[in-house]
């Protein structure tokens, strides 16, 4: 299973809100990654977790909370969201290697938007 | 600064002719480069990576791409184009850790 999955598909939030995106695989990779893609941009990298623990955060508002609950398992707790947050959100796994040369693989992404 | 250029937003080629997708990279050590896909309101799909040996690079749905050291270029090819392979293409380096930097983008267009 090369499969990386994400919920909800869509989401639509007001900014008082508090929503969680999920992302799951079953590779047996031991990061996960998320990232954040405006309209015909590149992906920005978010949060990293290696063995379930925060490596890397990039300066990323406290609006966005990041939980990696298990191996398998990713969440990004949303809270008061700002209608430039508007985006779609990916999620990713690699292999443990932080050396570069693994493959990230993606989901599909959750397409949210803040009203 | 670690960076990775794709100098065409747009490429645009009729069904059964060749592509080439151009991206250059500036990195430090050892370059460690991918090309992936989107299609429209997906993830990204991974096409083929370079990390050491062979300067082509065979990857999936028929796509190839060269590396040039000299050049810093790592741009992708397929002889034949098809309608289907339409989408967005990104080229992406590793730079440290488990970060990896983007390109901007290339747009193609297959014509039938």
């Amino acid at each position: 299973d090369t499969e990386v999955t994400q919920t909800p598909k869509h989401l639509v939030m007001g900014m008082t809100n508090k929503k969680s995106l999920k992302c799951e695989q079953h590779m047996g990779h031991r990061a996960m990654y998320w990232y954040k893609q405006k309209a015909k941009k590149p992906p920005e990298l978010m949060f990293v977790y290696s063995y379930e623990k925060l490596s890397i955060n990039e300066s990323v508002p406290s609006r966005f909370s990041p939980e990696c609950p298990n191996s398998s398992l990713l969440n990004l707790h949303l809270h008061a969201l700002q209608p430039e947050d508007s985006a779609l959100y990916l999620c990713a796994s690699s292999q443990d290697q932080a050396g570069g040369t693994d493959t990230q693989y993606f989901g599909p992404g959750t397409r949210l938007t803040v009203l | 600064a670690q960076s990775v250029a794709q100098p065409e937003d747009q490429v645009n080629v009729a069904e059964g002719n060749p592509l080439t997708v151009k991206c250059t990279y500036s990195v430090s050590g050892n370059p460690y480069l991918f090309w992936y896909v989107q299609y429209p309101n997906r993830g990204l799909q991974f096409l083929l990576k370079y990390i050491t040996g062979d300067n082509l690079v065979k990857g999936s749905y028929g796509f190839e791409a060269e590396f040039n050291k000299s050049q810093t270029s790592f741009h992708l090819k397929k002889p034949s184009a098809l309608v289907s392979d339409s989408a967005l293409y990104f080229c992406a380096a590793w730079t440290g850790g488990f970060k990896t930097i983007f390109g901007a983008g290339t747009r193609l267009f297959v014509k039938a």
